[in-house]
């Protein structure tokens, strides 16, 4: 499968812990995305990546929210002291123009 | 700022019939793209059409079709011969052209198709 991957699929915590998730965008993509989706609602941006470069964050990325893209691969997103308002599905996309943005099947997370 | 409305949060329709879904944005832009994606239940969105702003001509992809109105800034989604593997969530999405990254999506509508 070449599309756009994301781990874990399902995430459980406790309310102040700290999780990561991982997104491995379709390999020729330089650009990749995260947005998070709420239920009932469509997903919103959180933040972007040109290769290994974070070009722009939301303000919907709290200071307790840290996302990384080394060497322009493999993208995590970290979210330190879960809160119960975190609790989502945090979604991954790439692209290789600036158009057309390839899903990954996200990961759910539920903050108890 | 960019927005997206979908005014039916859920919709039916029987199988083999044909099923049109609405969308409305606002933007003061003159160059953008719109699309409609399909997410499935627990499984991950997939994009149906894309329509560019500056082409007149309405996309069609096999069973789907859009009514793009520039104007009335509206772009519905025309699903021909239901069938039920399009039960779905359909979003309604928005990019700006020109170097935009950012994916503005509506609430999205709870389509579905009915033996």
């Amino acid at each position: 499968d070449t599309g756009v991957s994301q781990n874990p699929r399902h995430k459980i915590t406790k309310r102040g812990q700290n999780v990561t998730f991982r997104c491995d965008p379709i390999s020729e993509h330089n650009r990749l995305y995260w947005y998070r989706q709420t239920l009932g609602q469509g997903p919103e941006f959180l933040t972007y990546f040109q290769n290994e470069a974070q070009l722009e964050k939301s303000r919907l990325l709290s200071d307790r929210f840290s996302a990384e893209r080394p060497k322009g691969s493999f993208s995590t997103l970290e979210i330190q002291r879960t809160e119960q308002g975190d609790s989502a599905m945090y979604l991954c996309a790439s692209s290789q123009g600036l158009v057309e943005q390839f899903f990954g099947p996200g990961t759910r997370l539920t903050v108890l | 700022a960019q927005t997206v409305t979908q005014s039916q949060p859920e919709m039916s329709v029987q199988e083999a019939e044909t099923v049109t879904l609405s969308c409305t944005y606002d933007t003061s832009e003159s160059n953008y793209y719109l699309f409609w994606y399909k997410q499935p239940p627990s499984r991950q969105m997939i994009l149906v059409i894309r329509q560019e702003a500056y082409k007149q001509q309405n996309a069609t992809e096999n069973r789907f079709s859009v009514n793009f109105q520039k104007a009335a800034k509206s772009f519905s989604l025309k699903i021909s011969d239901s069938q039920l593997g399009d039960t779905a969530m359909y979003f309604c999405a928005f990019i700006l052209g020109a170097g935009s990254y950012q994916l503005t999506f509506g609430k999205g509508t709870k389509l579905s198709v009915i033996p």
